[in-house]
């Protein structure tokens, strides 16, 4: 079956530098959730969409904004970027009837060092 | 902050059931009850969800107390390949994710 895809896998980038990570979800699931798991942490919630608006609001640094696309794609948009920042930033997607049942399925990850 | 409260560590020969406790003191009536796990840095992995019924599936079965107060996640014939964090977690389904602490099960030999 098909899952969730991301890109790029790694990714280095120095300070104060911006990066973009990608998000393609199940095929017919149009909901997206980014989560960051910094070094030694457990996953945290950041941002979420459905049907292409953001539906809900983590811990997300001013820095960073992000949106999903017509084809349900979402990118993460990462500017002046700090040591902190290093993580695996994870794209969860489920089917977004907002049934209590709706289930998420993570993606591997995009590991993203600064240097 | 996570609402559910699990054992830091728990270890399990390979080939025995591992039986992963979970408190949920917090649960609200329409929340399910969640459980993934996370292979070292790979991607939550999604198990297993249930409401107040026991529930199985073909990685794992679920038992959940009447009270809802406290579940169990049962991986019957536990291999190596199981060892990984556990994350039990309440919510619906549409909604966040709040990982906690999660038990760290090491399937040994």
């Amino acid at each position: 079956a098909a899952g969730v895809i991301q890109s790029p896998r790694h990714l280095i980038k120095e300070k104060r530098e911006t990066a973009t990570l990608k998000c393609y979800p199940i095929p017919r699931h149009d909901t997206v959730y980014w989560y960051q798991q910094g070094p030694g942490q457990d996953p945290q919630f950041l941002i979420s969409f459905y049907e292409k608006m953001q539906s809900d609001k983590g811990s997300i640094p001013d820095r960073f904004s992000a949106q999903q696309f017509s084809d349900y794609h979402s990118e993460l948009n990462m500017s002046s970027l700090e040591l902190g920042d290093s993580a695996l930033y994870f794209c969860a997607s489920s089917h977004g009837t907002l049934a209590s049942t709706d289930t998420q399925y993570f993606g591997p990850g995009t590991r993203l060092t600064v240097l | 902050d996570a609402k559910t409260t699990q054992p830091t560590s728990m270890d399990c020969a390979e080939g025995r059931a591992a039986n992963l406790p979970c408190n949920h003191s917090t649960i609200s009536g329409n929340e399910y009850v969640y459980w993934y796990r996370q292979i070292h840095s790979q991607g939550p992995q999604y198990i297993i969800h249930g409401l107040k019924n026991n529930e199985t599936n073909e990685m794992a079965s679920l038992i959940i107390t009447e009270d809802r107060k406290s579940s169990t996640l049962i991986l019957p014939h536990a291999t190596l390949r199981d060892t990984a964090v556990y994350y039990c977690i309440d919510g619906a389904g549409y909604s966040t994710l709040t990982f906690g602490k999660g038990t760290m099960l090491l399937v040994s030999p």
